[in-house]
């Protein structure tokens, strides 16, 4: 079972920033925080991961906070495209060990 | 920017027949993975696969599924004897083997079991 908390779903307006939290109270010392997405039914879209920095590239921002018990992936300025289903995922950075995918949140940007 | 590529993007098959879904990683990558996702459910994991061999395995993954690296660039699932419940999106990843780097996903087959 996946070994994360999110919301089921979520608005944000386009053109605003995008906010998305998770909770992961168990997580381990080396375990990483991965955040995907998927648009529709296509495959899932890796965005960013992080173990206890918080973390920045060119489609988002990761926000651990310092226990490492909670999340937030941070969209700076949302677009229509951006609608998808965004999974956080706790994984130990070891060998094959398979990503557990939750039901992720359901995030609609409204124009 | 390379990505995983897999065809076809949807096969069709009877019931009972053998299916096989191929998959094209990244071309220096290590470490290959199979996940199948059932309409209206949650991303499945099923196999993993390194240095030409079975790493882990789901309880989904049972006797009817196999998974082969037959050349240098292919990764393939096959299923046996397609059931009515293997109707999904199946995804093939990989992922480069260094120490915290992530799986790219390809688009995935949509396999339909008549």
């Amino acid at each position: 079972d996946a070994k994360t908390t999110q919301p089921t779903s979520m608005d944000c307006a386009e053109g605003r920033a995008a906010n998305l939290p998770c909770n992961h109270s168990t997580i381990s010392g080396n375990e990483y925080v991965y955040w995907y997405r998927q648009i529709h039914s296509q495959g899932p879209q890796y965005i960013i991961h992080g173990l206890k920095n918080n973390e920045t590239n060119e489609m988002a921002s990761l926000i651990i906070t310092e226990d490492r018990k909670s999340s937030t992936l941070i969209l700076p300025h949302a677009t229509l495209r951006d609608t998808a289903v965004y999974y956080c995922i706790v994984r130990l950075d070891s060998g094959n060990t398979p990503l557990v995918f939750g039901k992720g949140t359901r995030l609609s940007v409204i124009a | 920017e390379p990505e995983v590529t897999q065809t076809p993007s949807h096969q069709v098959t009877q019931m009972g027949q053998e299916v096989i879904l191929h998959c094209v990683p990244i071309s220096n990558h290590l470490y290959f993975y199979w996940y199948r996702q059932i309409l209206g459910q949650k991303v499945e994991f099923l196999v993993s696969f390194y240095n030409n061999e079975i790493s882990e395995k789901s309880e989904i993954f049972d006797d009817q599924f196999s998974v082969e690296r037959p050349d240098g660039s292919n990764f393939t699932l096959k299923i046996r004897s397609t059931k009515l419940e293997d109707s999904a999106m199946y995804f093939c990843a990989s992922r480069l083997g260094l120490s915290n780097q992530p799986q790219h996903f390809g688009d995935g087959t949509r396999l339909s079991i008549l």
